[in-house]
């Protein structure tokens, strides 16, 4: 199984803060790289797919370094409601085994 | 549906016993995904499926875990003389394409606990 290492947190962040993460990737071929959302007890969903010239969504932006294979996710302006855990995630082709979640990274907005 | 729906929300078993879970994926989805997700962990893969065939089973941890998709639709993921180790969440999620490349819609989960 393909690697993907995130900082697991908790980032503890004061409220209109902004906040950086990034997830580091082993396999150099990998394809595609997303970023999903996961709130505690619910399932994850999409927040943004990562392209290669960097995407963003209002106040998230995504950018991909293939060089140093990573991705990060930058959070301005940060609310309370962007409380969750963001799980970095790699497909590296090969089938449904070549998609690979990291383990999330915890972010906690404090008022 | 709406979205992907997972039943029983939860489940506890004793160990040993047989369970089946069920996942109702989004109408005209054709891949189907189940993962098992531990406390603290991300989801880790264990089977696919396109549309009835299941093209993949190597995250499957045991002959002890059997996954079926007749119709192409609903699927159900069996575990058998569950163990405790095998208390997760186990999600299922759908894509409108085939392959892991594209957005997947996932299920609220069901949390098994084995006692």
């Amino acid at each position: 199984r393909k690697e993907v290492e995130q900082d697991p947190g908790p980032f503890n962040v004061p409220e209109g803060a902004t906040v950086a993460f990034n997830c580091t990737y082993s396999n150099s071929a990998s394809q595609s790289f997303f970023w999903y959302r996961q709130d505690c007890r619910k399932e994850p969903k999409l927040l943004m797919s990562v392209y290669s010239s960097g995407n963003e969504d209002g106040r998230f932006t995504a950018q991909l370094n293939r060089a140093s294979q990573y991705i990060s996710l930058l959070i301005r302006d940060s609310k309370l409601s962007d409380s969750a855990t963001y799980l970095c995630v790699v497909y590296s082709g090969g089938g449904a085994d070549g998609l690979t979640f990291g383990k999330g990274t915890h972010l906690i907005i404090q008022p | 549906g709406a979205g992907v729906s997972q039943s029983p929300r939860y489940k506890v078993a004793k160990r040993g016993q047989d369970v089946a879970l069920r996942c109702d994926p989004i109408s005209g989805h054709v891949s189907l995904f189940w993962y098992q997700q531990a406390l603290g962990q991300g989801p880790e893969f264990l089977t696919y499926f396109q549309n009835e065939a299941q093209l993949d089973k190597s995250g499957l941890p045991s002959d002890r875990f059997f996954a079926e998709r007749p119709e192409g639709s609903v699927s159900t993921l069996k575990i058998q003389r569950t163990q405790q180790e095998d208390s997760a969440v186990y999600l299922c999620a759908s894509s409108a394409t085939s392959g892991a490349g594209d957005e997947q819609f996932f299920g609220p989960g069901t949390r098994l606990t084995v006692l």
